[in-house]
């Protein structure tokens, strides 16, 4: 149990476009997702939480305009990268609990974006 | 402010035990969790300590002493397929988790 599945699993993008990133929880319902990013050798860094029905909360330095999220469901949340750059390649984590807020953090498996 | 410590890198021999320590500051404590992450991969969640003493979960134990803001992560019986890096997390009052910048376990034959 307690899968997350992110797609897509690597993504290529010209700079200037937008990319779009899916979570789903699978087997469970998310009220609250997690969405980190990591650079190469580098710690997970928390970009934001998303909230079902209700705006995300960023972290400080995180650009909210850039970086749009939506959690319309239970299931889904989704992170679209807007107007990329090639700063913005990294690796995009999101995670989500299916137990109450003190279980394990379940992650998808990343998405590559790479902006050229 | 809020800290978590482990050491970069690590080596060890295949069939050897090593132990990766971590130290926390937060703000409030409500656990302390490690997960291990292949290059390339997501981090897949190992144990959950929130209690002092050792949790032993098959070939991995993971131990936390509260008063000392102390963990450390046990791998016994080493196999090459262990090699990756291993994060250190520890949950504060707020629920949000606080991470470190991993370490490397590189294993040798």
């Amino acid at each position: 149990g307690a899968v997350v599945s992110q797609h897509p699993s690597w993504v290529i993008c010209k700079s200037g476009t937008s990319v779009k990133i899916e979570c789903r929880s699978l087997d469970f319902q998310a009220t609250t997702m997690f969405w980190y990013r990591q650079f190469p050798k580098q710690s997970l860094m928390l970009m934001a939480t998303s909230n079902e029905g209700s705006k995300a909360t960023y972290e400080q330095g995180v650009e909210k305009d850039k970086f749009l999220i939506n959690h319309a469901s239970l299931t889904l949340s989704t992170l679209t990268v807007t107007s990329a750059h090639p700063e913005d390649s990294s690796f995009y984590i999101c995670s989500a609990r299916d137990e109450d807020r003190w279980g394990p953090l379940h992650f998808g498996n990343g998405t590559r974006l790479t902006v050229t | 402010g809020q800290n978590i410590d482990q050491p970069t890198e690590m080596t060890a021999t295949e069939g050897a035990i090593v132990q990766i320590n971590c130290t926390y500051q937060t703000s409030g404590f409500n656990g302390l969790f490690w997960y291990q992450q292949h290059a390339g991969e997501a981090p897949t969640f190992l144990s959950y300590n929130v209690l002092d003493g050792l949790e032993e979960k098959g070939r991995f134990s993971s131990f936390l002493s509260r008063s000392k803001g102390y963990s450390y992560l046990l791998l016994k019986e080493l196999q090459m397929k262990d090699s990756a890096s291993y994060l250190c997390a520890a949950m504060d009052s707020n629920y949000q988790l606080i991470w470190g910048a991993g370490t490397k376990l590189i294993i040798k034959p």
